[in-house]
């Protein structure tokens, strides 16, 4: 089982927000990073640390964090917008690394 | 333009050896740290290693500990994986990726698009 846990799916409408949540132990110290991951394609970093998001990605992505929990939220959904998401943050040790298991992303 | 290219992913059978290439391009390569990740298909991405930008530093997942081996060639600009006593839950398709710092923050800002490992008898 993975040290981050994820929802395994959600869903929302078209132009709606949604968060999606990443918990664990080791987010009470270390920032997360998300990442994007469309079928068929390699994933790709949409939000990282307290509020940095990558040139080109869409400012409807936005990242927050509290105690054990981390999460990504994205405000007015578009359908572009479905696929995978992954967090990623250091393990319990501190010195390795972990991703959640994902959560699947559908656009209604 | 930034570009991460993996090489070497092919058929191979239980207990062999493979080594994984990734040509980088664009970018100062001795800048950063770098990364494998590795996904089996239908499933989530998984860590597997990491090699600080001067080589000093190599961390590796519990799972593929003492089997498999990073390194790079900064000369080259290449980063390799070298798989020892494979399994089958090696299967899967192997990522290379760029951290965003030379140390190590786990910001993985430039991915390739992977070499499939299959281990199958």
């Amino acid at each position: 089982s993975s040290e981050l846990t994820q929802d395994p799916a959600v869903s929302v409408a078209l132009g709606q927000t949604v968060r999606i949540t990443c918990q664990g132990h080791s987010l009470r110290n270390y920032y997360a990073s998300w990442y994007q991951q469309k079928a068929g394609q390699a994933p790709v970093l949409v939000f990282y640390n307290k509020d940095n998001r990558p040139s080109g990605i869409p400012d409807r992505f936005s990242g927050s964090g509290s105690g054990n929990t981390a999460s990504l939220t994205i405000t007015g959904a578009q359908a572009e917008d479905e696929a995978d998401y992954y967090c990623h943050s250091r393990d319990s040790s501190g010195y390795l690394y972990v991703f959640g298991p994902g959560t699947k992303v559908t656009v209604l | 333009e930034v570009q991460l290219v993996e090489s070497g992913g092919v058929v191979i059978q239980p207990g062999g050896s493979l080594r994984l290439s990734c040509a980088a391009s664009g970018f100062t390569f001795d800048d950063y740290a770098m990364h494998w990740v590795r996904q089996v298909p239908g499933k989530g991405l998984e860590w597997v290693s990491l090699m600080t930008w001067d080589g000093s530093g190599t961390y590796y997942a519990d799972s593929v500990k003492g089997r498999f081996t990073i390194s790079r060639d900064d000369s080259k600009t290449s980063l390799y994986l070298q798989m020892n006593s494979l399994r089958t839950d090696d299967t899967a398709m192997y990522y290379c990726a760029k951290d965003l710092y030379l140390g190590s923050s786990g910001i993985l800002d430039v991915w390739g698009h992977g070499t499939m490992v299959t281990v199958s008898s």
